[in-house]
């Protein structure tokens, strides 16, 4: 099945840092989403993403859909130690079940 | 609360020994799926089910069944476990018809970590 290249795989930064990770593919998609897992739980939903060029922000959390539907990006600005988790992009193939291809995620590690 | 329950969290079982995963939502959701979390490879879908009696093939499929018969519930089935298996799954429901809206994205489960021996 596709999947989207997300990168990088890990990060290890330091409180208070900048963090950016991205997600590309070789598809066009319609919708992108960005979801977060903690450590022993599902995926919640961060950011959503609904036209090329949209830049939109939740709290600390940035995040665009590339201007070519083929990428995205997420920023963390002022990193705290509860951002810990695997961050996961999600694109919508834009078929008639909306069916959502998942990246492989960023495991995201601060240290206070 | 809104949200989707899975069952058991945790399991260890034996290769071969039937195991189902019970998956419940209180949202009224018609769109149900299963997905597997393993390390460097993200989330792959393994079944998926459009509404009541309707379900489809994900991914990776092969070695798992599912039913859909009431709308809340979304059983996966492996009739026959093997050690390939052992990995995080999670259950997930949305609405449908709406596309990809804010108030329709995937809600998932906490998750059921399986390993077979």
């Amino acid at each position: 099945g596709q999947q989207l290249n997300q990168s990088p795989q890990s990060m290890f930064i330091q409180e208070g840092e900048d963090v950016s990770m991205n997600c590309t593919s070789s598809s066009i998609f319609n919708t992108w989403l960005w979801y977060k897992q903690d450590p022993g739980e599902g995926p919640v939903l961060l950011i959503a993403l609904y036209k090329a060029g949209e830049l939109t922000s939740n709290g600390r959390l940035t995040a665009q859909f590339g201007i070519t539907r083929k990428d995205s990006f997420l920023n963390i600005s002022a990193s705290i130690p509860s951002d810990v988790g695997i961050y996961f992009c999600a694109g919508d193939d834009g078929g008639a079940t909306n069916k959502l291809i998942f990246g492989t995620g960023t495991l995201l590690a601060v240290q206070p | 609360e809104a949200q989707v329950t899975q069952n058991p969290r945790y399991l260890i079982t034996v290769t071969g020994k039937k195991l189902t995963v019970t998956c419940s939502q209180n949202m009224n959701h018609e769109y149900m799926s299963w997905y597997r979390q393993d390390p460097g490879l993200g989330l792959r879908q393994i079944y998926y089910s459009m509404n009541v009696e309707v379900t489809d093939k994900g991914d990776v499929p092969e070695g798992y069944k599912v039913s859909r018969k009431e709308k809340r519930n979304f059983p996966l089935i492996l009739e026959s476990p093997s050690p390939n298996q052992t990995s995080l799954y999670f259950c997930a429901s949305r609405r449908v018809g709406m596309g990809l809206s804010g108030a329709n994205v995937l809600t998932f489960g906490a998750g059921s970590r399986l390993t077979v021996l």
